[in-house]
């Protein structure tokens, strides 16, 4: 079945650096949706690309939707403490959209020392 | 959170009993989902709901059951709960040509 694949499994940075993070499969993708998971609580959609080779940001967030449809980059700048935090990308099953079954990666875990 | 209150936000049980979680929305979202989310695993599907009545099986469907009476309202049933449903559930929703919404989560024990 469809994977996702992210790494770095887990990143520790200082305050101020930049951060790059993949995710990337082995299936063609129609949409890529980013997430973001705080301690106890749930995941909070950050990103969402529908087309091959976009790039979307959001505040100090960049992503883009791999030209291959197999891969989507995360990156954000100027990290800050509270960009503390799992990391997820998803995607929808083949033949699906982003209203369909959900394929996650498992997540890179962000650690930003002041 | 997107108007997605879950319903208890944690609970422990004994292995055997039955454990019903409840996900409720006030944005009248047409899909409903259950997941669980463990270590190692990431967030992976149990069931979800594309209407009143009208669910489907995810990829970690076996122990679980679910209903949907009514838009706003997603029940998650373990009738029997195992040590091994030990792990945090979460809700999300989602309309039409839509990402999906998360909730806040529960988190179960059973012991």
């Amino acid at each position: 079945g469809q994977q996702l694949n992210q790494s770095p499994q887990s990143m520790f940075i200082q305050e101020g650096e930049d951060v790059s993070m993949n995710c990337t499969s082995s299936s063609i993708f129609n949409t890529w949706l980013w997430y973001k998971q705080d301690p106890g609580e749930g995941p909070v959609l950050l990103i969402a690309l529908y087309k091959a080779g976009e790039l979307t940001s959001n505040g100090r967030l960049t992503a883009q939707f791999g030209i291959t449809r197999k891969d989507s980059f995360l990156n954000i700048s100027a990290s800050i403490p509270s960009d503390v935090g799992i990391y997820f990308c998803a995607g929808p099953r083949a033949g699906g959209t982003s209203y369909g079954k959900l394929t996650f990666g498992q997540g890179t875990i962000l650690t930003v020392h002041p | 959170d997107a108007g997605i209150t879950q319903s208890p936000r944690h609970k422990v049980t004994e292995t055997g009993t039955p454990v019903t979680l409840r996900c409720h929305q006030t944005e009248n979202h047409r899909y409903m989902y259950w997941y669980r989310q463990d270590p190692g695993h990431g967030l992976r599907l149990i069931h979800y709901s594309y209407g009143v009545k009208d669910t489907d099986k995810g990829e970690v469907s076996d122990g679980y059951s679910v209903s949907r009476s009514k838009t706003e309202d997603f029940l998650l049933t373990l009738e029997s709960a195992t040590s091994s449903q030990t792990s945090v559930y979460f809700c999300a929703i989602s309309d039409l040509g839509g990402p999906q919404h998360f909730g806040d989560g529960t988190r179960l024990s059973i012991l």
